[in-house]
């Protein structure tokens, strides 16, 4: 079965650095999703990315936040400079076709920021 | 407006016994209702999902019980086993975004 891949599954970095989380979504998928998970509380949705360009994005995906498809394939997250609070699972999903239809979530990036 | 909420936090079933899972909200326009469930170390998946125009799904032993007048939802799971042992998401989308609001989640344990 088809499955969307993130790459590192887990990255330590320190405060003010930039890191960029990757995602391989699920072939012909047109829809990209960063959502992200604190320790212990709920999944919260970052951004919504369709046709090379942001079409939603959450209060939290402030301007230390880009996402971008660089090579068509890989769709990245990138962090210009972490603070601490950015410590999260960072999950990417993807789904088919819009709205109502299955968001497919790779296994996630464990971020820690010292 | 845009809140799920979930409870109870964590639960604890017997084998063979049946697992509920309750949620509600307050944006009547939300209309697609999913439930993902997510072991640890692996990102949520796709359970069930439901939409308002029905009262209930069932697929296997899981059921989603829909309560449009009241804003709730539930899941309810039938003859609880081991491997149901995982963190359950309710979440909502309404038909103006395709981001999930998502529930602060459930964690069912199930005892042989």
């Amino acid at each position: 079965e088809p499955e969307v891949t993130q790459t590192p599954s887990h990255q330590v970095t320190q405060m003010g650095q930039e890191v960029i989380l990757r995602c391989v979504p699920i072939s012909n998928h047109l829809y990209f999703y960063w959502y992200r998970q604190i320790l212990g509380q709920k999944v919260e949705f970052l951004v919504s990315f369709y046709n090379n360009e942001i079409s939603e994005k959450s209060e939290i995906f402030d301007d230390q936040f880009s996402v971008e498809r660089p090579d068509g394939s890989n769709f990245t997250l990138k962090i210009r400079s972490t603070k601490l609070e950015d410590s999260a699972m960072y999950f990417c999903a993807t789904q088919d076709q819009r709205h109502q239809e299955t968001q497919y979530f790779g296994p996630g990036t464990r971020l820690l920021v010292l | 407006q845009q809140q799920v909420k979930q409870s109870p936090q964590s639960l604890i079933v017997q084998k063979g016994g049946i697992s509920i899972i309750n949620c509600a909200y307050e944006n009547t326009a939300f209309d697609y209702f999913p439930w993902y469930q997510q072991f640890p170390g692996k990102g949520p998946a796709l359970l069930i999902a439901i939409r308002p125009d029905v009262s209930e799904k069932k697929e296997g032993r899981f059921t989603i019980s829909f309560n449009k007048s009241a804003k709730q939802f539930s899941l309810h799971i039938m003859d609880s086993q081991p491997g149901d042992s995982a963190t359950y998401f309710c979440a909502a989308t309404h038909p103006h975004t395709d981001k999930l609001i998502f529930g602060t989640g459930t964690r069912l344990q199930v005892f042989p």
